[in-house]
Formats: structure tokens, sequence, C-alpha cells
């Protein structure tokens, strides 16, 4: 089966680090995926993981262990503008399967 | 970049009744376009996967009679939603994937549509 599991909420404040965790287990691994949601919108692209290691974007940095099913998404010099839910999604064959997504909160 | 469009971005419309939503990637080909579903405050759930000119693949637990996908081009697909009760309001989200003008691993997405079901 699949099983993608993240916290459900959590929050920091502005200027600070935060990292964002996700476990998964599924029945086949082809990349892993981490998209940002603002309420209402749909989810932006923000990482793509698919060998173990650390992926730096600008302000965002995605990490990936194959071998563990684990990934995580580190946000720093965080802004107001960060508050949102954060999805990880893995690329079973074709499909994107979402994990049950991450709700941040930044505080001033 | 790749942009997927989603028509229309919201409806209203009575319980029994149908509603069609287009999906269509602009400037890329979309080889396979996927349908989700997205509950307030919970994460996106794959509701069927359709290839240019052949039948959706439905997740188990989707009505595929209630869920009419057609994926006619490479750059348009649509699903309807047949017999509407209140319980499908939902946000319905499509994503597009490969082809010429998209990269070969991501997966772009259209805005939503927000369906209310009165």
């Amino acid at each position: 089966g699949q099983n993608i599991d993240q916290p459900t909420e959590m929050t920091a404040t502005e200027g600070a680090i935060v990292q964002i965790n996700c476990t998964y287990q599924t029945s086949g691994f082809n990349g892993l995926f981490w998209y940002q949601q603002h309420a209402g919108e749909a989810p932006t692209f923000l990482s793509y993981n698919v060998l173990d290691g650390l992926e730096e974007k600008g302000r965002f940095s995605s990490f990936l262990s194959r071998s563990k099913g684990y990934s995580y998404l580190l946000l720093k010099e965080l802004q107001m503008k960060d508050s949102a839910s954060y999805l990880c999604a893995v690329r079973e064959r074709r499909e994107l399967i979402f994990g049950t997504g991450t709700r941040l909160q930044v505080f001033p | 970049g790749a942009v997927v469009s989603q028509h229309p971005s919201w409806v209203i419309c009575k319980s029994g009744t149908s509603v069609k939503i287009e999906c269509r990637s602009l400037d890329f080909q979309a080889t396979t376009m996927f349908w989700y579903r997205q509950f307030p405050k919970q994460s996106l759930m794959l509701m069927a996967t359709s290839n240019e000119g052949s039948k959706a693949t439905y997740e188990q637990g989707v009505e595929k009679d209630k869920f009419l996908i057609n994926h006619a081009s490479l750059t348009l697909s649509t699903l309807t939603v047949t017999s509407a009760h209140p319980e499908d309001s939902s946000f319905y989200i499509c994503s597009a994937r490969g082809g010429a003008g998209g990269s070969s691993y991501e997966q772009y997405f259209g805005p939503g549509t927000r369906l209310t079901v009165t």
C-alpha cells in the first residue's frame, strides 16, 4: 500500500529555519517532490529529488534518503509569505501520490 | 514555463445536474493528465490518470461512471461530474505531464476548480 506521512501543522518565527519531514512507504519510487500550496490555490513546484542527497534552491533545500524512505524540506530565512501548506509527493510509476500535507504558519 | 489552465475556476450547480471541467496545457503537449480532488484542509487525492486517446485509469474507490474523463487531444482533458450531489463539492485540480515544451519529470498543475453542489 501507499503511506506518505508528514506532520499536520508547524509554526515558526519570521527569519528562522524550519524543517518539514516526510516519510514514505510506496510500492514504487520514481522521485520525490515538494510542493507549496496556499489556501484555495493549486500547488506550485518547489523541488524534486530522485537520488540520495541534498538539493538546494535558494532559501529552500530538500533532502532524500531512499533507503530510509525519508525526505525533508528545509526553509531558511522564513518570511510571512511562506505561511502555506507544504505537500510531499512520491511518483510511484507515472502518477504523483501526495502526503497528508503540513500547514506551516509563520509568526512575526 | 509550462502552463496548465482550468475552466471554470468555480461553479455552483444544483444536485442531480452534471458539470464539465476542462483542463488545457497551453504551451506543451501533455501525454498524461491527472485529476485530483481536495477537500478542505486535506491533501490532494488522485482520482484518475489518463493518456491521450485511451481510457482513463481510475483509483480505487473512484466511480468511473460518475466521474467521466475524456482526454481527446494532447492539450485537452475534461472531467464530467455526473448527477452531482452535495458530497461531490470539492476543489478539483488537474495536472499535466510530458511532451515537448514541458520537463520530463515535472508535473504542472492547473489553478483548480471549486465545485459547490447545492
